[in-house]
């Protein structure tokens, strides 16, 4: 089956760390566009990062060297590293898999979702 | 940043009803415009990618278009399990930026 499962998330104190992981079957992740999307609770839908299918990797400006996106080929996983969390990062991440039409990327597979919540 | 216009942000409407939601967008983004479904606790679901093409196993109620800058979802009759948030997508530039969603009500 083909699927997107996420894990990682919790309480964390602001300032914290924390690794979200997302373990994907019957596909391969180093052949696809992989995206970290978040989800404030009760707000809209936000891009954090993207692993590009040629190794590139994006961050939006809000995360930007706090957080790291990579691939793990032998657990055929994508994770993200979060360090110097902050309140405005309490979100449900979803760990999502873009196809490509044409040089549009659109999320055709997504994850359950993983809370994570920042607060002391 | 590409920003999106999505309205209305709520509406509601009765099952068989058409219902219209529009994005615009701050410049032109050609056709890399995705709508996706979400129902409450759920991830989203894509149902239009590239402004017009329905995902496979998307029923055919649902459509998209594009005139310039302004694109639109269409149901052309909703049924009880139509009723969720709706969010427009680009990915003509990283970030694929999202609209704000257009949340369906049962009148």
């Amino acid at each position: 089956e083909v699927q997107l499962v996420e894990s990682g998330g919790g309480l964390i104190q602001p300032g914290g760390s924390l690794r979200l992981s997302c373990a994907a079957s019957g596909f391969t992740v180093n052949s696809n566009y992989m995206s970290w999307v978040r989800q404030a609770p009760g707000k809209g839908l936000n891009w954090v990062s993207l692993f590009y299918a040629d190794g590139r990797t994006y961050y939006a400006d809000s995360v930007k060297g706090r957080f790291t996106i990579s691939r793990d080929n032998s657990r055929n996983a994508l994770d993200l590293q979060m360090n110097s969390l902050r309140g405005d990062d309490t979100a449900v991440y979803y760990c999502a898999r873009s196809a490509d039409h044409g040089g549009n990327l659109y999320f055709d597979l997504w994850g359950r979702g993983t809370l994570v919540t920042v607060s002391s | 940043d590409i920003q999106m216009t999505q309205s209305p942000s709520s509406l509601s409407a009765s099952v068989g009803d058409r219902v219209t939601i529009t994005c615009r967008t701050s410049q032109s983004i050609r056709n890399y415009l995705n709508w996706y479904q979400q129902k409450p606790g759920k991830a989203p679901k894509v149902l239009i990618y590239s402004a017009s093409i329905l995902q496979s196993g998307v029923p055919s109620r649902f459509s998209g278009s594009a005139s310039g800058t302004d694109f639109t979802l269409i149901i052309s009759s909703l049924q009880p399990e139509d009723f969720a948030t709706y969010y427009c997508q680009q990915s003509y530039s990283t970030p694929g930026t999202f609209g704000g969603g257009t949340k369906v009500e049962i009148k």
